[in-house]
């Protein structure tokens, strides 16, 4: 198994401009989170989705923040406009449907905002 | 409300010594817990998790953890470090009860010295 797929792992952008993440989760996992990493906040989670359907949106920091799974092989986070204060690393995880299943995570995405 | 504390930003250990990272949790019902280990520039990894049963769990590269109920504790340890073993540890917690969503704590940066 090719393990959680993110893309791009960096991108530097300015700000203003709108910036997609996307995620390709491990085959079989129905739940699927986005959290983002900075040194300032540690690790926070965004959003989670579980077959498919957005379950918890509670940590998306405002509206320009918006995520997506339109089917269970894909998601993308959504940042527009974008800020120099978006600047972090997001990751996306996912697990299986089991009440103990562990969480997997991507190699993140490394976003720059000038 | 589910939480987790890591009273050590870092952590300092000769190569060869026994190593502890510390966590402490607070849930509602009975936890989850995990380990996870992030290398820099990489997504964090799953070490060990607890679900029910023995307080002494064994995971990855030759970390176990304890358990401890009465302490609400579930300490990273092992009995000889190793210089590879420099990385960032996060210790997570679940609530039994509730749905996937893992609280993380802030960290502990493990530093081994050759």
């Amino acid at each position: 198994d090719a393990g959680v797929i993110q893309s791009p792992r960096h991108e530097v952008t300015e700000m203003g401009q709108e910036v997609t993440l996307r995620c390709k989760p491990i085959s079989g996992h129905n739940s699927l989170f986005w959290y983002r990493q900075t040194m300032m906040r540690g690790l926070e989670l965004l959003i989670y989705f579980n077959n498919n359907v957005p379950i918890d949106d509670s940590g998306m920091p405002e509206d320009r923040f918006s995520a997506k799974m339109p089917n269970a092989s894909f998601s993308t986070l959504k940042i527009q406009p974008s800020e120099p204060r978006d600047s972090a690393v997001y990751f996306c995880a996912t697990a299986g449907i089991g009440a103990t299943d562990t969480q997997y995570f991507g190699p993140g995405t490394r976003l720059t905002v000038l | 409300a589910q939480s987790v504390a890591q009273p050590e930003d870092q952590v300092n250990v000769a190569e060869g010594n026994p190593l502890t990272v510390k966590c402490t949790y607070s849930v509602s019902g009975n936890p989850y817990l995990f380990w996870y280990v992030q290398y820099p520039n990489r997504g964090l990894q799953f070490l060990l998790k607890y679900i029910t049963g023995d307080n002494l769990v064994k995971g990855s590269y030759g970390f176990e953890a304890e358990f401890n109920k009465s302490q609400t504790s579930f300490h990273l340890k092992k009995p000889s470090a190793l210089v590879s073993d420099s990385a960032l540890y996060f210790c997570a917690v679940r609530d039994k009860g509730g749905y996937q969503k893992v609280t993380f704590g802030t960290g502990t940066k493990l530093q081994v010295i050759p």
